[in-house]
């Protein structure tokens, strides 16, 4: 079974300043997809980020990238030019071979303006 | 494009009742996913339906159940409700059953038993 640990249960950053939330997995699988999910008051997830096991290279979306280190099963989330807007609660989630999706405890964010 | 659609936003049942909560797609996609969030327990996955089968089942017990239909919606039930079944209930859906398809989410079932 995949577990996603997500060690920082809130995060407070200054408008405009940057901000990383850790994630680390477990998982026996080779091949597999990660993924930062944003969950506003309104409740609705939302896709923020995706990474492919498989690839080295760091995925990005424009302020948003990630840390994936596969070795060490570690996948961070920076934030970068925080806005307001940011502020929501951050999962991190593992899709397993069997198209599971396994989520960690996310971490609140909060933005100071 | 509409989004996930869920209905009812907010639920009240009593313990011993049963409950059903739908889910609509995006149109075209005809995978479903059904995931439990409660403050407790975080976000679990329940099922996954992909052409009206169940593809997959989180370790839930028997008292939930789901289906999807042939236009792709979808529907879970809850029989006997417990007071811990008080979650917020999360649809997702997606174009293909694939690991490189996005799953949309939509805003989800507040259930709360009393």
């Amino acid at each position: 079974a995949q577990t996603v640990t997500q060690s920082q249960p809130e995060m407070s950053v200054q408008e405009a300043e940057t901000v990383t939330l850790s994630c680390t997995y477990d998982t026996s699988e080779s091949d597999y997809y990660l993924f930062w999910y944003k969950q506003p008051p309104s409740r609705q997830m939302i896709l923020v980020i995706r990474q492919e096991a498989y690839k080295q290279q760091n995925a990005t979306e424009n302020r948003f990238s990630v840390n994936f280190q596969k070795a060490a099963k570690s996948f961070s989330l920076k934030i970068s030019d925080s806005q307001l807007g940011d502020a929501a609660m951050y999962f991190c989630a593992h899709l397993s071979n069997d198209y599971k999706l396994s989520f960690g405890a996310g971490t609140t964010v909060t933005v100071r303006a | 494009k509409a989004g996930v659609t869920q209905t009812p936003r907010y639920l009240i049942k009593t313990r011993g009742q049963q409950v059903t909560l739908s889910c609509s797609p995006i149109s075209g996609h005809r995978s479903v996913s059904w995931y439990q969030q409660t403050p407790g327990q975080g976000l679990q996955f329940l099922f996954e339906y992909f052409s009206e089968t169940q593809r997959n089942k989180g370790n839930f017990p028997g008292r939930f159940s789901g289906r999807q239909f042939s236009n792709s919606r979808s529907e879970m039930n809850v029989s006997t409700l417990e007071l811990g079944d008080s979650a917020l209930y999360l649809c997702a859906s997606s174009l293909v059953r694939g690991r490189n398809t996005e799953a949309f989410f939509g805003q989800g079932t507040r259930l709360t038993v009393v």
